[in-house]
């Protein structure tokens, strides 16, 4: 059975520092990843898709890895902003229709 | 273009009582999920639509979950009766449906649902 972990749970770090988000999964059998940020009481927004043959994506400020073989991703946020506090979450697809395995996601907290 | 829209966006109720949510989700996507969220979790699936029909309710609790997708547009889920254990957030998303495995997923707000 497919487990995703995220770690840190709980991150703050001050503004202008850049954040460094990790998640490892248990079968490296993936579609893809995507990575998706929630802000309280609000639904989830895709951040970073990386197709199970790609080993990066970036859009922005935004960077994310896949590491397929070690069940490893990371996004790294650059020059964080008190904007970007919210709680990420990683997620593989699993299967043909899109099934989603979803870790608990970490919170970040970025203070001016 | 308009997102998924969910209602209502709050629901407390009462212990054996039902509750019905309701999606419509961006106009031409063919595939809807509904995810339940608890505190402090990411989103677990519950079911799944290609159109109209469940391609994948292996995680819905039949005997007292119950979802439909009429015209393979707009959907519902529903409780009966609720219990505290469902208090959650109900999340909706849809996407494309071209090649679900690789079509990024779009989610609505979600509905809170308090179980007194």
């Amino acid at each position: 059975k497919q487990e995703v972990t995220q770690i840190p749970a709980a991150l703050s770090v001050p503004e202008g520092e850049n954040l460094v988000l990790n998640c490892s999964f248990t079968d490296s059998a993936i579609y893809n990843l995507q990575w998706f940020r929630q802000d309280p009481g609000k639904g989830l927004t895709s951040l970073l898709l990386i197709q199970s043959s790609q080993r990066e994506q970036t859009s922005g400020r935004l960077n994310a890895s896949l590491d397929k073989s070690s069940g490893r991703s990371t996004l790294y946020i650059a020059a964080s902003q008190p904007g970007d506090s919210a709680t990420y979450l990683c997620a593989v697809t699993t299967d043909s229709w899109g099934k989603l395995q979803f870790g608990a996601g970490t919170q970040v907290v970025v203070t001016p | 273009e308009a997102g998924v829209v969910q209602s209502p966006r709050y629901k407390i109720i009462e212990k054996k009582q039902p509750v019905a949510f309701w999606c419509n989700p961006i106009s031409g996507h063919n595939t809807l999920y509904w995810y339940l969220q608890n505190l402090g979790q990411g989103p677990e699936l519950l079911i799944r639509y290609e159109n109209e029909e469940a391609v994948d309710d292996s995680q819905l609790p039949k005997d007292r979950f119950s979802a439909e997708r009429l015209k393979g547009v707009d959907s519902t889920l529903k409780i009966q009766p609720a219990e505290l254990g469902d208090s959650a957030v109900y999340l909706c998303a849809s996407s494309p449906g071209l090649a679900p495995s690789t079509d990024t997923q779009y989610f609505g707000p979600g509905t809170r649902l308090t179980v007194l």
